[in-house]
């Protein structure tokens, strides 16, 4: 059973490009979240969502960011605009269940130049 | 609004030690409990899940404790090893929400 999975690995744009990030939830896994984690800070909670829903995107800065997880395929974390600050790894989860154990994947590590 | 703190944020111990990593938070109405391991470079790993009605959780050399009335939890690592080096994380899960908050992580070294 393969774990989560994310890509691309590693993502390097220059500022005013556009950043697209895309997780693929375990088998059997319908909730999905992102997080990020800011050098040299902690990983901090982005948004959540079911299959088709946005169910909790308290975290997500309003402007630039938007996330998806469509009926088929994967979850995309898109990021308009990408400034300096932006820079980050970013994780997705996925559990079965809401509340459920997370299981996290290996992370998208974003450079903006 | 949740705040989880993690002390120490960095330890050093020889090979061979007994070590204890801990975890504080300040709303204890959290549904469960997860300790994470974190590679330099890498994504997480769960390492063990304690729900809110349990006191302790095991694995192999890991104990994990919870005690929710007073917001603490300790990692608990038997005869620690170089290959336990990594950060570790906790971070809880509240009844309210829909997301883990996590702590800053402890930053263990066990030297050879």
């Amino acid at each position: 059973n393969a774990g989560v999975m994310q890509n691309p690995r590693h993502l390097v744009r220059r500022r005013g490009q556009e950043a697209r990030l895309r997780c693929s939830p375990m088998k059997g896994h319908s909730h999905v979240y992102w997080y990020r984690q800011l050098p040299e800070e902690g990983l901090k909670f982005m948004v959540y969502l079911q299959k088709e829903n946005i169910i909790d995107e308290s975290g997500m800065p309003k402007e630039r960011f938007s996330a998806e997880f469509p009926k088929e395929g994967p979850s995309i974390l898109r990021i308009q605009q990408v400034v300096r600050g932006d820079s980050a790894a970013y994780f997705c989860a996925s559990s079965p269940q809401m509340r459920y154990e997370q299981y996290f994947g290996p992370g998208t590590r974003l450079t903006v130049t | 609004k949740q705040e989880v703190t993690q002390i120490p944020a960095a330890l050093s111990v020889p090979e061979g030690e007994n070590l204890v990593l801990n975890c504080s938070f300040t709303d204890s109405a959290i549904y469960n409990l997860q300790w994470f391991r974190q590679d330099p470079g890498k994504g997480l790993t769960s390492l063990l899940l304690i729900q809110s009605s349990q006191r302790e959780q095991t694995s192999g050399r890991l104990n994990a404790s919870l005690d929710k009335s007073s917001g603490r939890s300790t990692l608990y690592i038997a005869a620690s090893q170089p290959g336990d080096s990594a950060t570790y994380l906790c971070a809880v899960y509240e009844t309210s929400g829909s997301r883990l908050t996590f702590g800053e992580g402890t930053q263990l070294t066990v030297n050879p």
